[in-house]
């Protein structure tokens, strides 16, 4: 597709369940973030991937999440043992490492944990 | 520690006039600058950017301006329009790092027609 694609878009999870989010990137952007819009809240930074090196986690805000990309194409982030205060809209985002600023996000996954 | 502050979180402004939206931030590594802009149900998309060699950018009817000294930036929209009507999110990132980027908790822009 032209754009960065995530599924799904909503997705409601009872509180202790494990749920994957998925990201499609744009095709060649070798860049891969995720970041969390929690309500009222700004974009907390998440995981930061780059072509094969070490994924940057020190955004992840605890042990239950993990996040891989496979074959440096699409990303998956799995939450473990969900709590309520997991919800919030995850948003994925990509961008050529050169042309740096104009990361293009997708439409994000509004999680809901009850 | 918020390293990235927009201290407005709503600003309304009169159709044809300037909406002006202000960002400070604390890490002196921040080299790079950006502002996204974001309507409900949609994704952030990127709007402009500055690099710290500058004080200024323009694109069209924006322009961000870059206080190093201050550590802040604002981002001008002259003339607004109703369509600008968003949150407007400012973010940041250090050469020396991973290239993530820091954003602020974002401004609610609302263009009165």
């Amino acid at each position: 597709g032209a754009g960065v694609s995530q599924s799904p878009s909503n997705k409601v999870t009872e509180k202790g369940k494990d749920v994957e989010l998925r990201c499609d990137p744009i095709s060649g952007h070798t860049a891969l973030y995720w970041y969390r819009q929690s309500l009222g809240q700004g974009l907390e930074f998440l995981i930061y991937f780059q072509g094969n090196s070490a994924p940057d986690k020190s955004g992840l805000p605890s042990d239950r999440f993990s996040a891989e990309r496979t074959g440096g194409s699409v990303s998956t982030l799995t939450i473990q043992r969900t709590q309520q205060e997991d919800s919030a809209v995850y948003l994925c985002a990509s961008s050529l490492v050169r042309d740096r600023g104009k990361a293009f996000f997708g439409q994000g996954t509004r999680l809901t944990v009850v | 520690d918020q390293q990235v502050k927009q201290n407005s979180p709503s600003l309304s402004v009169q159709e044809g006039r300037i909406s002006i939206l202000n960002c400070d931030y604390t890490n002196s590594m921040f080299d790079y600058f950006l502002w996204y802009k974001k309507y409900p149900a949609e994704g952030p998309t990127f709007l402009i950017s500055i690099s710290s060699i500058k004080d200024k950018n323009e694109d069209g009817r924006f322009t961000v301006f870059l206080n190093k000294s201050a550590k802040h930036l604002s981002l001008h929209i002259v003339p607004s329009q109703p369509g600008d009507s968003a949150v407007y999110f400012c973010a940041a990132s250090a050469t020396s790092g991973t290239y993530k980027y820091i954003f602020g908790t974002g401004t609610r822009l609302k263009v009165l027609a």
